[in-house]
């Protein structure tokens, strides 16, 4: 079946302008992630929805970052007056179920949006 | 706090060579182990999900061993290809999300 997919994949702003970042996760995937990944490093956590309810949002930088997934299915994230330290690759991921036990279900990744700040 | 750290940073292998990839974390008390690949400007596709009462996972030519006593992973490649040239992350998972590595960039020549 189709996996994550993510729009725009490339994404040019001038600073200051907002923009805003769509992730459609796997089809009845309960739980959604953004991480954000900055060149030549490992992604860095975000944010997690389960469904429709944002869970954990300790990895967003700023009151400027800001994510919503309001049935569930498709999430958006934000970023208000973008800087030029916003610049990197947004990764979006989706897992099967929420956490059940403690137990991590496998992520799925999409191919993210690179995002540059001019 | 969850670290995650791989070594090598790179590597240059040439084709046919057999090589292993290692990663090492801080908190041991963890669920399973992550391994994925990204190609250029690409997403992150997992390679192997190891759980934590595994010793070893394999995927043809790929096999990820975990030791979670002493917070080490290692993923072996054998018989590479240029088609292998990639960077690898292993992540494991802590609270509500994945704690990756920095990654390890392999090219394999022909």
């Amino acid at each position: 079946g189709a996996g994550v997919s993510q729009s725009p994949r490339y994404k040019v702003a001038k600073r200051g302008q907002d923009v805003a970042l769509r992730c459609d996760p796997i089809s009845g995937h309960v739980s959604l992630f953004w991480y954000q990944q900055a060149l030549g490093q490992g992604p860095e956590f975000l944010t997690y929805f389960q469904n429709e309810a944002q869970l954990d949002k300790s990895g967003l930088p700023s009151d400027r970052f800001f994510a919503e997934r309001p049935e569930g299915s498709v999430s958006t994230l934000k970023i208000q007056r973008t800087q030029q330290e916003d610049s990197a690759v947004y990764l979006c991921a989706s897992s099967r179920t929420g956490l059940a036990g403690g137990r991590f279900n496998e992520q799925f990744f999409g191919p993210g949006t690179r995002l540059t700040v001019l | 706090k969850q670290e995650v750290t791989q070594i090598p940073a790179a590597l240059s292998v040439p084709e046919g060579e057999n090589l292993v990839l290692n990663c090492s974390f801080t908190d041991s008390a963890i669920y399973n182990l992550q391994w994925f690949r990204q190609d250029p400007g690409k997403g992150l596709t997992s390679l192997l999900l190891i759980q934590s009462s595994q010793r070893e996972q394999t995927s043809g030519r790929l096999n990820a061993s975990l030791d979670k006593s002493s917070g080490r992973s290692t993923l072996y490649i054998a018989a590479s290809q240029p088609g292998d040239s990639a960077t690898y992350l292993c992540a494991v998972p802590y609270g509500n999300k994945l704690v990756f590595g920095a990654g390890t960039i392999l090219r394999v020549k022909s």
